[in-house]
């Protein structure tokens, strides 16, 4: 199994371009999630997702979108970027929301300038 | 909103040296993990405490969870460099896992 798997691994956008980082897994699970990772601030939550066709916003959904077409994908879309969206973004997956183990890719290293 | 706030934020400690991280919180989780990060990847789970007043072992490291289920700690004894990294703790609550804001762990050989 590959686990989760996350491209691109690096990305350096300019101001209002938009772009989808990808993200699959193939262990089967229902929920997956989109994370930020900002020094001193942990991760915060943009986007999860309880199943295919179902999605909900985190704590910081402002200026991304998503959607769950498959079990397997979960692309995170950057509609306009900012350079507050300079981060480190991180998808995860876990069998259960509810406590479950959650399985996290490599990570997107994205600088907006 | 941060619901987890993680201490302290940073800790640089000889080999050898014991050391004690808290998570704590005023939200009700109905578990709690912990989580390593080294540089470069994503998180790995090193503990899900369910219960309140648990305690897990894990070789050196000891996870309590705290009676109300608001907190928790964590407890390295005689670290070692390769426990050097950021630790995480993460809360569950609905349908969201909260994350700490995280402890940078160096140990010094």
């Amino acid at each position: 199994n590959a686990g989760v798997t996350q491209t691109p691994k690096f990305q350096v956008l300019k101001t209002g371009q938009s772009m989808t980082l990808q993200c699959a897994q193939d262990m089967n699970h229902e929920y997956m999630s989109w994370y930020r990772q900002d020094p001193g601030m942990g991760l915060r939550l943009i986007h999860y997702s309880v199943g295919a066709g179902i999605t909900d916003q985190g704590e910081v959904p402002n200026g991304y979108n998503v959607s769950r077409s498959t079990t397997e994908d979960f692309p995170l879309r950057l509609l306009s970027a900012a350079p507050s969206q300079t981060s480190v973004y991180f998808c995860a997956s876990s069998f259960s929301p509810r406590g479950g183990e959650q399985f996290f890719g490599p990570g997107t290293r994205l600088t907006v300038l | 909103t941060q619901l987890l706030e993680q201490s302290p934020q940073f800790l640089s400690i000889q080999e050898g040296e014991n050391l004690t991280v808290y998570c704590n919180s005023s939200s009700v989780f109905s578990s709690l993990q912990w989580y390593r990060q080294e540089p470069g990847e994503g998180p790995v789970l090193l503990v899900t405490v369910v219960t309140g007043g648990e305690v897990k072992k894990l070789k050196r490291l000891t996870f309590q969870f705290g009676d109300a289920r608001k907190d928790s700690s964590l407890h390295i004894t005689a670290a070692q460099p390769g426990d050097t990294g950021l630790y995480l703790c993460a809360g569950a609550g609905g349908n969201q896992f909260y994350f700490g804001t995280g402890t940078s762990l160096t140990v010094i050989p």
